[in-house]
């Protein structure tokens, strides 16, 4: 299956922003767009956005999420050492009735 | 408070069986979609099977359509993963995942995993 593509890794520093990128297709992101997740060393993945780019309750404002086309965004904005962490998109492919996963970006903050 | 609680996990010869469970608390499983999400050791995130709403639409990845099924038991609020004829790369954190209704959906509740280890 199909998945989604996302860089392996980014490094920013300390108080800076950062934008993963998640790049997929008309079937997946372009569709219904992505939501993404946060996960830390040892610990379950956390909702960082829904597909639509909001937020759920409790996840700070500078977590943002966006979309252009097939391509979804997450941009942090001033990084703190507790942003270092793996970050994936995942969305819903229609056609083939499964979910996609990236391959994980891990951001590093310097 | 609403959280998923897996156990079932092992390790297991390759080539059998296990039964995986989720027991949900704080919510009413059968009221959403629920997933079974896969971790194998330093991998990504690998999505396995949903079982909808109405609890007979099913779909799986296929790498494991065939040998693995999704079911749950709305008496007892608890999901399940059965897993046959396991194979080595079936090794992983087996994570029981509830999808969010709203704001079109993403998976906002995750379980802390169960371990599945396929080992002779």
């Amino acid at each position: 299956q199909a998945g989604l593509t996302q860089p392996p890794s980014v490094s920013k520093d300390l108080r800076q922003t950062a934008t993963l990128t998640c790049t997929g297709n008309s079937n997946t992101v372009g569709a219904q767009g992505a939501a993404w997740l946060q996960q830390h060393q040892g610990h379950p993945p956390k909702l960082l956005s829904y597909r639509d780019g909001t937020r759920p309750s409790g996840i700070s404002e500078r977590f943002s999420a966006s979309r252009s086309g097939n391509t979804a965004s997450l941009t942090i904005t001033g990084l703190q050492p507790e942003d270092e962490a793996d970050y994936y998109c995942s969305a819903w492919d229609g056609p083939l009735s499964a979910w996609m996963f990236g391959g994980g970006t891990k951001l590093t903050v310097l | 408070q609403v959280q998923v609680v897996e156990s079932g996990g092992g390790v297991v010869q390759p080539g059998r069986s296990l039964k995986l469970s989720c027991a949900a608390f704080g919510f009413t499983l059968s009221n959403y979609a629920m997933h079974w999400v896969r971790q194998a050791p330093g991998e990504g995130l690998e999505w396995v099977a949903v079982i909808f709403f109405d609890g007979t639409n099913k779909h799986y990845a296929d790498s494991v359509k065939g040998r693995f099924t999704i079911s749950r038991d709305s008496s007892k609020n608890t999901l399940y993963l059965e897993v046959n004829s396991l194979r080595d790369e079936d090794t992983a954190v087996y994570y029981c995942v509830k999808e969010a209704t709203t704001s079109g959906g993403g998976f906002d509740i995750w379980g802390q995993g169960t371990v599945v280890t396929v080992s002779s």
